[in-house]
This record gives structure tokens, sequence and C-alpha cells, in this order.
């Protein structure tokens, strides 16, 4: 069964920081991986999409890597705001189901 | 275009009933997957369902099911409620097309059982 990590589970940061978040997963027969922020209470929005056969996945301020043979994807988010404070979540689509296996959420909040 | 909507937002039900919640994905969508998400358990697929079947099932007991009508909207249904079953309930809607879809969440419904 795909078992999916982030870490770190919360990070703190000031504002104007560079910052990286982690997803690790034990298998590595994807199809795609995704990446959401979920606000308190709220229902999950989709950042980026990174399909198995590609490296990485740009939108604005946020870049999404993908290591699929090593298990890995990383969200770099530039120049953070306190409006990126959220819980970001890494999810794993496998190549057969179409349900995503979710990671544990990095609870990011930054200070201004 | 509208996006997931999901109802009622809250519910506060006691053990022993039953709840139903629905969900009407974007239009032009026609699966749509049903989640849950608790503070220890995170979050945690339930089913799929696409034109009206289910696809794909999680590993959730038999008091857990759903269904899906012919404009794609779709209710899920917990019968027998317990005190583990409050959580936030999720669906997300794709076009499935085993492309470059994307899944859109909905806000969620809000189960209390007391």
């Amino acid at each position: 069964k795909q078992e999916v990590t982030q870490i770190p589970a919360a990070l703190s940061v000031p504002e104007g920081e560079n910052l990286v978040l982690n997803c690790s997963f034990t298998d590595s027969a994807i199809y795609n991986l995704q990446w959401f922020r979920q606000d308190p209470g709220k229902g999950l929005t989709s950042l980026l999409l990174i399909q198995s056969s590609q490296r990485e996945q740009t939108s604005g301020r946020l870049n999404a890597s993908l290591d699929k043979s090593s298990g890995r994807s990383t969200l770099y988010i530039a120049a953070s705001q306190p409006g990126d404070s959220a819980t970001y979540l890494c999810a794993v689509r496998p190549n057969t189901g179409n349900q995503f296996y979710f990671g544990t959420g990095t609870s990011l909040t930054v200070i201004p | 275009k509208a996006g997931v909507t999901q109802t009622p937002r809250y519910l506060i039900k006691t053990r022993g009933q039953q709840v139903t919640l629905s969900c009407s994905p974007i239009s032009g969508h026609r699966s749509v997957s049903w989640y849950q998400q608790t503070p220890g358990q995170g979050l945690q697929f339930l089913f799929e369902y696409f034109s009206e079947t289910q696809r794909n099932k999680g590993n959730f007991p038999g008091r857990f099911s759903g269904r899906q009508f012919s404009n794609s909207r779709s209710e899920m249904n917990v019968s027998t409620l317990e005190l583990g079953d409050s959580a936030l309930y999720l669906c997300a809607s794709s076009t499935a097309d085993r492309g470059f879809e994307t899944q859109y969440f909905g806000p969620g419904t809000r189960l209390l059982v007391l």
C-alpha cells in the first residue's frame, strides 16, 4: 500500500523567506502527484500537478519537483507571504485506480 | 464555471442515526470521489463514482455507501453513525479522462456525531 509522508509537520518562517516542503512516497509506480493547500476548516485548493513523466511544474512563486525513482517531491515557495499560511498536502495517484493517497501535511505559518 | 459544491456544510447527528451528504461536481466532470478527513487519520479515500458506477473503493466498512446520478451529482450515505465518524467529508470531481486531469475539491461537509 502506498505510504505518503511529509516533512516537516509544521514550519514557521518570517515573511520573505524561501522555503521547501518535502513529500516522500513508498511506491514509485505513480501516475501523477498533486500539491494542495488547505485553509483552516476549508476544502483543498489545487496548486500544482506533476505527471509521472515530468520533473517539475511552476506556477508563480511555487515550484514543485518530482523524482519518481527516489520517491520524492518538493514544493518550493519563493518570497513567502503571510497569505501563504495554510496546510500543504501532497497526494499521489497510483498507476491503477483513480484515487489519491494523501500525505500527512505540513502546517505553514508565515510571520509578518 | 462554478466549483464543486457540497451540502450541507455542517451537520450534527447522534449515534445510531444515518446521514446523507450531497456533492455537485463541476459541470462536465464525470468522476466524483469522496474522502474522509480526521485529525488522527488525515485524508482517506472512501470511493469514486464515474458514470453512475462505483469504480474504486477504499477500505471503509459497509456502513459507508454512495451513488451517482445521471447528472453526475453524487450522494454519500453513512448508516448507524458512530462517534468516530465525526470528520470533514470532502468530495472531488475531475474529468477522469486519464489525461492531465486535476482533481477539484469542494469545501466539505463537517459532520459531528454526538
